[in-house]
């Protein structure tokens, strides 16, 4: 089982993102994707989760309308979207797995690191 | 949702056990047992090391344990070694059917 996420970027405040993670080694379709927030130095900070089955979404209070989550099964990939991104954005994203009824996140993504800058 | 509450940071000696505590509310910990610790060492992902307050994944050291008495769960390391030096954060399912963490305990291993 391994999540592998995208590479890091570096954007200007307003201009919009996609970040990835790839699934192998399991059903795709059978476990949700979570996605967690590190700023750097500071800690996590769960941000929403999909179930690539049917792009069933829950997003965190805090999160919701600042993001959008979405996955695509063809290519066992989740993603995440900003459309105007911040320099509050700035940040290490990880993606983790979740088993459907389960409470934990595991195995996590390698992390992708998004920094807003002008 | 605020965040779990955690010491900032703990320390022990080599052979010793420490425990990290994580407080929340009625409406996550304290409502549920659906507890979980992730370890994260520096510039790594996190790892899982407890779930459901008390339950060890399969390869995750006997020296790793979880705990929880109302409000407040709790991580103990025994036989402290010193690749357990990292940070370590808790988790709470909650009544939202959302997920909130802890700030973080930084541990050091003397």
């Amino acid at each position: 089982v391994q999540l592998v996420q995208s590479g890091a970027e570096v954007k200007k405040p307003g201009e919009s993102l996609k970040i990835s993670c790839k699934a192998s080694g399991y059903s795709f379709t059978s476990y949700w994707i979570g996605w967690v927030r590190q700023v750097p130095g500071k800690g996590l900070e769960w941000m929403g989760l999909i179930y690539p089955g049917d792009s069933n979404t829950r997003y965190s209070p805090s999160f919701q309308g600042q993001v959008t989550l979405s996955a695509d099964k063809s290519i066992s990939t989740a993603y995440m979207q900003w459309t105007s991104l911040k320099a509050s954005d700035t940040a290490i994203y990880y993606c983790a797995r979740r088993e459907v009824g389960a409470t934990w996140f595991d195995p996590w993504g390698q992390g992708t690191l998004v920094t807003v800058s002008s | 949702q605020s965040a779990l509450t955690q010491p900032a940071s703990v320390s022990g000696s080599p052979g010793q056990s420490i425990t990290l505590s994580c407080t929340g509310t009625s409406s996550d910990v304290g409502g549920y047992g659906y507890v979980s610790w992730y370890q994260q060492h520096p510039n790594k992902a996190p790892k899982l090391m407890i779930f459901d307050v008390t339950k060890r994944p399969s390869g995750v050291s006997n020296r790793f344990s979880g705990s929880k008495s109302g409000n407040t769960a709790s991580l103990t390391i025994s036989g402290l070694q010193a690749e357990d030096e990292a940070d370590y954060y808790c988790s709470s399912y909650t009544a939202n059917s959302t997920w909130v963490f802890g700030g973080g305990t930084k541990l050091t291993v003397l």
